[in-house]
């Protein structure tokens, strides 16, 4: 079985922490993804990245970026937390020969 | 821009109820469709998903999803609902060449009174 997982399941941090959320899966996927998940808006992807240290912006990227330097690592930065990125951060990771998306159990971070 | 819509935020049904979760997207071309559950307290699972063919197609725990290419839509049903189907559901759609992105519809949270 694939088996995606995230450094924290929960985190509080304070504005204007640095906040590093760390994603690792053990089945050698080429794709990564993180999003963010609010009641009422579903998920919506931050980033996402296709091979090793190539990365391309999703749909609400301003605040984060990220970083992959191993296959299997994929790296979500808050430069600079706000109380507006308090949210439940889940990644994922897929195939290339298909298109079924893995994810991982969530971190819900809440930013003070 | 591509969108899923789903169009039931909140849905409260008694055990042995049947189901109909509306599914709409909006891409003129061809796609992968999807339909994920999230328990409480789980991470997110495949509960079915369509590529090609029949356009019925039957996921775990009794649920299963018809693709209506004219309607755009990939509605998921179960005939009998039980107390354990109590979760969020989200219907997505990947374009089938190019990117591998995901759109995610805004999820579906089901209450299933025992």
């Amino acid at each position: 079985d694939v088996k995606v997982t995230q450094s924290s399941r929960y985190l509080v941090k304070r504005t204007g922490e640095k906040v590093f959320l760390e994603c690792v899966q053990d089945m050698d996927h080429e794709n990564m993804f993180w999003y963010r998940q609010d009641p009422g808006l579903g998920l919506r992807l931050i980033y996402f990245s296709y091979d090793v240290k190539m990365k391309e912006k999703g749909d609400i990227p301003e605040g984060y970026s990220v970083s992959r330097e191993k296959k299997e690592r994929f790296s979500l930065i808050l430069e600079s937390a706000s109380t507006n990125q308090t949210s439940m951060y889940l990644c994922a990771s897929i195939a290339l020969d298909r298109y079924e998306q893995y994810f991982g159990p969530g971190t819900r971070l809440t930013v003070t | 821009a591509q969108s899923v819509s789903q169009h039931n935020h909140h849905v409260i049904l008694s055990e042995a109820a049947s189901l109909e979760l509306g599914c709409n997207y909006s891409y003129g071309g061809t796609v992968n469709l999807f339909w994920y559950v999230q328990y409480p307290g789980q991470h997110l699972q495949l509960l079915l998903k369509y590529f090609s063919g029949d356009p019925l197609v039957k996921g775990i725990k009794g649920f299963e999803a018809e693709f209506i290419k004219s309607k755009f839509s990939f509605n998921l049903r179960k005939p009998s609902v039980q107390w354990s189907d109590t979760a969020e559901y989200f219907c997505a759609v990947s374009l089938t060449s190019g990117t591998y992105k995901y759109i995610f519809g805004t999820g579906t949270r089901l209450k299933v009174l025992a």
